[in-house]
């Protein structure tokens, strides 16, 4: 799997938007950018993931840059229960689909 | 619809004894994988495996460690003869062939 660059922290205030960004100048054509996170003291979730196309669900959007490169995570409005550590996977759904490979993320403060 | 189920979530045990931790994939989950994330540090993938078959495990450790998923029942991660350093939280993930993987909620092993 690709490497991805994410800055290490960000803070946010509560009820705000929060843009999260992952940088992956080496995606490949088969890789999808995934996207977890982790509150304290609990398992990986699963917030979204895309492979061209901008992404939206209930929890969150997904933009992807036109040349792959980049893509940002957007938490619309900002709760305390969004403070966690977000990771930017990238994942090659061509290959034998096996681990995930997870680098340190950004930890989100929100403040109230 | 559950998700992925892992027990105990906490596990005490001494120097020398066995561990042995359990995950019950979600419902219609063929394919589990273990990671373990050592404390103040990121998770690091183990092993994958489907029905009674390990299908990569390059990241489980060369002694002691053993994980299978038979066909009935959860997959069992087993450390033998525990030491102070395999003190960690284990998370097990599920997925469909090809598909997203779901965490279950982990669980944090310590060594006395």
């Amino acid at each position: 799997d690709a490497k991805t660059t994410q800055p290490n922290s960000m803070e946010s205030n509560e009820e705000e938007p929060v843009h999260l960004p992952c940088n992956h100048s080496t995606i490949s054509g088969t890789d999808y950018i995934h996207w977890y996170r982790q509150l304290p003291s609990q398992g990986p979730e699963y917030v979204i993931h895309g492979l061209t196309s901008n992404v939206n669900n209930r929890m969150a959007s997904l933009a992807i840059a036109e040349d792959r490169k980049s893509s940002t995570l957007i938490l619309h409005r900002a709760t305390l229960r969004d403070a966690a550590v977000y990771y930017c996977i990238l994942r090659d759904v061509g290959g034998s689909q096996g681990n995930l490979i997870f680098g340190k993320g950004t930890k989100l403060s929100v403040k109230p | 619809n559950a998700g992925v189920m892992q027990n105990p979530r906490h596990l005490v045990r001494r120097r020398g004894q066995e561990a042995r931790l359990r995950c019950s994939p979600m419902k219609g989950h063929s394919h589990v994988y273990w990671y373990r994330q050592l404390p103040e540090e990121g998770l690091k993938f183990m092993v994958y495996l489907q029905k009674e078959n390990i299908i990569d495990e390059s990241g489980m450790p060369k002694e002691r460690f053993s994980a299978e998923f038979p066909k009935e029942g959860p997959s069992i991660l087993r450390i033998q003869q525990v030491v102070r350093g395999d003190s960690a939280a284990y998370f097990c993930a599920s997925s469909r062939p090809r598909g997203t993987q779901y965490f279950g909620p982990g669980t944090r092993l310590l060594v006395l």
